[in-house]
């Protein structure tokens, strides 16, 4: 089936540490996603990807890392410098400049330990 | 900067009644606006609307936009206890990015 993985589903952080959520997809898109949830709010843009080897910050990249070496693959890294990291992770693709929307993973729930 | 408000921020209703979701944008270069419904954990895509006036709708679901007052509704006619969830609007400008503005959501209660 086609779609987006996430994982791991539930990670916990140790203060200092950094951590890695994976994202992988296999419906082909060309761009790619990562939104942070907080409770009770919308979604707001870390980074994305249009095409493999690049990627832009969006809103909230403080303390986030991404690297996109494969078109189905776009980790995110929590650094140690991000001192609120607690929140849903949700990862999206979609097809560039289409109108097509964008689908999304299951999340990672992220917590400090 | 872009923005995007739900209203109302949660709602409770019991099984049959009808609700209405209200969205408001602010957006340079507007492209599109989704509607998702968020349970536990993946936002599902419900509609994607581009033109003002055309209703699009799927079975009790119903959605319209207006881009003249910058704001749509979502409508959920006989509501049912599995429409208990978060409803997420976005709005998509023409950038490089394609990238969505999200609303804070409304979380929908439906008791039975």
């Amino acid at each position: 089936d086609g779609g987006i993985t996430q994982s791991p589903k539930y990670l916990f952080r140790k203060e200092g540490q950094n951590v890695t959520l994976s994202c992988e997809q296999n419906l082909n898109h060309d761009a790619m996603y990562w939104y942070r949830q907080d409770p009770g709010q919308g979604l707001r843009l870390i980074y994305y990807s249009q095409i493999v080897n690049d990627f832009q910050k969006g809103d909230i990249a403080e303390g986030y890392s991404v690297s996109r070496e494969k078109k189905e693959s776009f980790p995110l890294t929590v650094t140690s410098a991000q001192k609120n990291p607690t929140a849903f992770y949700l990862c999206a693709s979609s097809r560039f400049h289409s109108n097509q929307p964008q689908h999304f993973g299951d999340g990672t729930r992220l917590s400090i330990l | 900067e872009d923005k995007v408000v739900q209203s109302p921020l949660s709602l409770v209703v019991h099984e049959g009644d009808t609700v209405t979701l209200n969205c408001s944008y602010e957006v340079t270069n507007f492209r599109s606006l989704l509607w998702y419904k968020q349970e536990k954990k993946a936002p599902t895509f419900l509609f994607m609307l581009t033109s003002s006036g055309i209703e699009k709708k799927s079975g009790r679901l119903s959605s319209i936009l207006d881009k003249k007052e910058l704001f749509s509704i979502l409508n959920i006619t006989a509501t049912q206890t599995g429409d208990s969830a978060i409803y997420l609007c976005a709005v998509e400008a023409n950038n490089a990015g394609n990238m969505l503005t999200f609303g804070g959501g409304t979380r929908l209660m439906v008791k039975p």
